[in-house]
């Protein structure tokens, strides 16, 4: 069973606008959520974190929303700028390891 | 650059073979977990250390595989008698206690991977 579920393979955004990546999660046990940035032939990059205990935080461009009765968590990206272009994945920390979603590639076009 | 480092990058065998990866973690992080990803998906989570003690398996690390940590510090990966199906990007990550009070708030930090072919 898919426990973190990003229901958008793709997403295209122009330079300049807010890019909003979504991620829904079954597991009411998860308590820390996360989000990375890939690179082809990297590893993921740490962007982002909140824990379940706050609905908001926010770093520079990058904020991170979470709302626990829905099991939804939002990264917004804003301005969205060309070298954020990549692959995003949430993922949801359980029992010290963590449960990835299958990935968004945001595209950022001039 | 203290970040977590994997060796090799990538890495070409024939089925049947045996292959073993390295994985050394940000110097000063107690735990080091190893996942492996494959084309579309996200990593999966195989094994965990806390120090040198491996705490937990995923169902995925059949028993070709085998994973150590003998000094706390770096860790290896084995696979025994490899198959069509292990080819994957072997991706291995660290961390160490947050620093928010909160004992299971902890980020990983993911080395660059290794790329496993098995032809």
């Amino acid at each position: 069973d898919q426990q973190v579920k990003q229901n958008s393979p793709s997403l295209s955004v122009q330079e300049g606008r807010i890019s909003i990546l979504n991620c829904d999660y079954t597991n009411s046990m998860f308590d820390y959520f996360l989000w990375y940035k890939k690179y082809p032939a990297e590893g993921p990059t740490f962007l982002i974190s909140i824990s379940s205990i706050k609905d908001k935080n926010e770093d520079g461009r990058f904020t991170v929303f979470l709302n626990k009765s829905a099991k939804h968590l939002s990264l917004h990206i804003v301005p969205s700028q060309p070298g954020d272009s990549a692959v995003y994945f949430c993922a949801a920390q359980g029992a010290q390891k963590l449960v990835f979603g299958q990935g968004t590639r945001l595209t950022i076009n001039p | 650059d203290t970040g977590v480092s994997q060796d090799p990058r990538h890495k070409i065998t024939k089925r049947g073979q045996n292959v073993t990866f390295r994985c050394d973690p940000i110097s000063e992080h107690n735990r080091l977990y190893w996942y492996r990803q494959t084309l579309g998906q996200g990593p999966e989570f195989l094994t965990y250390f806390q120090n040198e003690a491996q705490l937990e398996k995923s169902r995925l690390l059949s028993d070709r595989f085998s994973a150590e940590r003998p000094k706390g510090s770096f860790s290896t990966l084995e696979i025994q008698r490899t198959e069509q199906g292990d080819s994957a990007m072997y991706l291995c990550a660290s961390s160490s206690p947050g620093t928010s009070g909160r004992f299971d708030s902890y980020e990983q930090y993911f080395g660059p991977g290794t790329r496993l072919t098995v032809t």
